[in-house]
């Protein structure tokens, strides 16, 4: 089965601070995403990548960054954070079901931010 | 503009009862899928529909794709309390973006 890691399943951080979200997959797939799930707003993709060091913007990535240095890790950077971004947010890993692409998501980081 | 619109939004029923929760777009897609969340942790994959009329049973849930392929309905069995959770419908729009596109969820109760 494929794996997706969250490390951090809770976070508290203050206003201003810079936050890293990690993920981690345990197979060789190109694909990566972050989302945000908010009540009433459902998942909003914040931005993704096909490959090593490739990165797209998603629908809102205003206020935040990504990294991907190597296959496996997918990081989320808020370079400072805001009381706004108090969210879950969901890291999932592209692949392929019944002929269509798919996703298999992590167990998500809660993220308040005072 | 929501894409795909789930209904209900909320629902709560007993232990045994048949359910179904509906996702319902003026969109064509080239498939849809299912997912379920529960309380705390990420979506799980429940199914993936692609063809007009599809029906897939999982054990007691029942997904179907509506033949013109806009909407897709999950039919439940007699609950039971396991079954509550958020569920996600998602699809990719047939010529638009390769951007998968969820509703917003339906999120069932299920009490003993």
């Amino acid at each position: 089965d494929v794996k997706v890691t969250q490390s951090s399943r809770y976070l508290v951080k203050r206003t201003g601070e810079k936050v890293f979200l990690e993920c981690v997959q345990d197979m060789d797939h190109e694909n990566m995403f972050w989302y945000r799930q908010d009540p009433g707003l459902g998942l909003r993709l914040i931005y993704f990548s096909y490959d090593v060091k490739m990165k797209e913007k998603g629908d809102i990535p205003e206020g935040y960054s990504v990294s991907r240095e190597k296959k496996e890790r997918f990081s989320l950077i808020l370079e400072s954070a805001s009381t706004n971004q108090t969210s879950m947010y969901l890291c999932a890993l592209g692949g392929r079901n019944s002929g269509a692409n798919v996703l298999t998501f992590g167990a998500g980081s809660r993220l308040t931010v005072l | 503009t929501q894409l795909l619109e789930q209904s209900p939004q909320f629902l709560s029923i007993q232990e045994g009862e048949n359910l179904t929760v509906y996702c319902n777009s003026s969109s064509v897609f080239s498939s849809l899928q299912w997912y379920r969340q529960e309380p705390g942790e990420g979506p799980v994959l429940l199914v993936t529909v692609v063809t007009g009329g599809e029906v897939k049973k999982l054990k007691r849930l029942t997904f179907q794709f509506g033949d013109a392929r806009k909407d897709s309905s999950l039919h439940i069995t007699a609950a039971q309390p396991g079954d509550t959770g958020l569920y996600l419908c998602a699809g990719y729009i047939q010529g638009g973006s390769e951007k998968l596109v969820f509703g917003k969820g339906t999120k069932l109760t299920v009490n003993p």
